[in-house]
This record gives C-alpha cells, structure tokens and sequence, in this order.
C-alpha cells in the first residue's frame, strides 16, 4: 500500500512552452500533497504544499505565478510549470501524506519526474 | 524555524559491516523522525520511521535510535550489502496536524564495497 505515482517520468520541452506534472495517491486518500524539487547531488527543496479544495502553500522565493498546483481531489495534484526556462531544468518530486488515523505524518514520494527544458 | 543537520555527507563501508548515520534536529517539540533511501534517478523510499515516544526502532537490518533530551536520532546498518548504496535522508517534523512539511537533511552518500 501507499503507493504514489508521477506522470510523466521525464520530459523534454522547448523554452517558453508550459509543463504540467500530475501526482496521485493510488491506494489511499491524501488531503495534503507536497512538491518538492531536487538538483543534482542535493537535498530535497520543498517548493509548495498543496491542500485538497483550497490554494497551495508555497515556500519562500518560489513563484506561485510560474509553478501553478491544482489539488482538485483527495488522490490527484498537478504542477504546471509555466514558460519553462532552462534553469527550471530539474527533478520534480511530489510526496502525499496519508490521512489514516495515527499515520498521519507519513510521508510517501512518487518517483519523480526529470523536467529538461531546452 | 526547525532545521535538521544531517553527518557524514558520505560514507564507504566495506561489505558485510555497518553503517551509522546521524541526524540532529532544532525544534524540541518535533515528534517524528522518518528515514528516506534514495537510489539514483528515483523518489525518496521510506525505510523507517520513529515517534517521539519511542527510543528505538528496528527493522531487520535497520535500525534507528532517538536520543530527545540531546535532539538526535541515528539509523543504523547491520551486515550491509551493494545494493544497500543509496543516498539516505534523514527528516523531522513536528505536530499532527497533517499540513506540516519535513525537514530534510542534506543527504548521506553510501558506498557499500563488495
């Protein structure tokens, strides 16, 4: 169980066209769902947290504007990153918290996906 | 804000020994420490996890151990093999609330030789 999924694994897009991530939760509910976005021989950067029904939280020096999260049901996040730049190239990661009583702070990531933007 | 230091930033050990990775953490009133194995070009994997009201955890050949008056935890590797090389993160949080983000640390390399 717990198992998070990320579509798509990578992608290649040219400079100034937008991408869209899609995370779910594929055998349980989760209520907040979290981005994060890693470069290379670094730690994870949480980026935003995104809440089922209302407006993501994003962490300071990330553009709501640039990095759009939709979180419209309790298995499904989105990150669109709009007029992708080369320095936007980078692994995006999302995690989802279980809502299950005393499980709550665990924490489960999807695969990920390798954003290249030419 | 909580912070979470994480030592050594590499580790190489030989086949069949163990391996210790520590972790220090800021806010005192954090309560939950889970370990994150992360192999190349993949997400984070959670391999343990510990509460605050618990001391030790063991899982097979992992461990993790939670020092809380000296706000320190550490996973433990016995009898480690190849495919045990990964990047391990260690994390902390505070709260049940489900809307409050981990705090990572900066990652342990490990190189396990055969």
């Amino acid at each position: 169980g717990a198992v998070v999924s990320q579509h798509p694994s990578r992608v290649i897009c040219k400079s100034g066209t937008s991408v869209k991530i899609e995370c779910r939760s594929l055998d349980f509910q989760a209520t907040t769902m979290f981005w994060y976005r890693q470069f290379p021989k670094q730690s994870l950067m949480l980026m935003a947290t995104s809440n089922e029904g209302s407006k993501a939280t994003y962490e300071q020096g990330v553009e709501k504007d640039k990095f759009l999260i939709n979180h419209a049901s309790l298995t499904l996040s989105t990150l669109t990153v709009t007029s992708a730049h080369p320095e936007d190239s980078s692994f995006y990661i999302c995690s989802a918290r279980a809502t299950l009583a005393g499980k709550k702070e665990t924490q489960y990531f999807g695969p990920g996906t390798r954003l290249l933007v030419l | 804000g909580e912070n979470v230091e994480q030592h050594p930033s590499t580790l190489s050990v030989q086949e069949g020994d163990s391996a210790v990775i520590k972790c220090t953490y800021s806010d005192s009133a954090s309560n939950y420490f889970p370990w994150y194995k992360q192999e190349l070009g993949k997400g984070p994997q959670l391999i343990i996890d510990i509460r605050s009201n618990v001391g030790e955890k063991k899982d097979q050949r992992i461990a993790v151990t939670l020092n809380k008056t000296a706000k320190h935890f550490s996973l433990h590797i016995t009898e480690t093999q190849p495919e045990d090389s990964a990047v391990y993160f260690c994390a902390a949080t505070f709260g049940n609330s489900g809307n409050t983000p981990l705090v990572f640390g900066k990652g342990t390399r490990l190189s396990v030789i055969a």
